[in-house]
């Protein structure tokens, strides 16, 4: 079965900082797909990055990075220089193999930036 | 391009009553899926849809919940009776239909609450 654990439950950094939002999974399947997803006080899910198993290259999209480690089974999300607008719960998921199109999601992290 | 859409986006019942939720796909999006996130819970998926069948349905809790489909465009989630552990925000996303795992796109959610 596959899983998710975001260990991180809230977060508070003040704006400017870099903060680094923690993922762990777990998945015996050899083709699998990760995401992460936004969810601002609004409560729509926004997507974010998704990057499947065979491709390890970090992504960097602005002031956004990813991390993808297969030797730890992690994908870690990093912001740096935080924005008051970067508040939000943000989901790390997981889907592919046996678990099919179903995505799996982490309990979330909660990021607040104050100013 | 409109996104996912759902509606409504509160409803407030009693124990025992009938409610019905509906989602509309990103136009062309043969995938459509619903998940749900009770308060303190994980996001856990309840179904999926390939244009008008059930692909997957292992996350519906009971046979409380009945999902459509017909025409293969907008779903409906009918949960019947309702009950208090029913309450949480209900998440439709929908996907392209590929063969591979695509990204799925997120509606508002509908949040529920059972009294």
């Amino acid at each position: 079965a596959q899983k998710v654990t975001q260990a991180q439950t809230e977060i508070s950094v003040v704006e400017k900082e870099d903060v680094t939002l923690d993922c762990v999974y777990e998945t015996r399947d050899t083709t699998y797909y990760l995401f992460w997803y936004k969810q601002p006080p609004s409560g729509e899910l926004v997507f974010l990055i998704r990057r499947n198993s065979f491709d390890e290259q970090n992504e960097i999209s602005g002031r956004y990075s990813w991390n993808f480690q297969k030797s730890t089974s992690s994908f870690n999300f990093t912001i740096t220089a935080s924005q008051v607008v970067d508040s939000a719960v943000y989901f790390c998921a997981l889907s592919g193999g046996n678990s099919g199109y179903a995505l799996n999601f982490g309990k979330g992290t909660s990021l607040l930036v104050t100013p | 391009e409109a996104g996912v859409t759902q509606f409504p986006s509160h409803s407030v019942i009693e124990k025992g009553q009938t409610v019905t939720l509906r989602c509309d796909p990103i136009s062309g999006h043969d995938n459509l899926y619903w998940y749900r996130r009770v308060m303190g819970k994980e996001i856990k998926f309840l179904l999926h849809f390939v244009k008008e069948s059930k692909q997957d349905e292992s996350g519906m809790p009971n046979n409380r919940f009945l999902a459509e489909r017909t025409g293969g465009t907008y779903s409906t989630l009918k949960v019947q009776p309702a009950e208090l552990e029913d309450s949480g925000v209900y998440f439709c996303a929908s996907s392209q239909l590929t063969g591979l795992i695509e990204t799925q796109y997120f509606g508002p959610g509908t949040r529920l609450l059972v009294l």
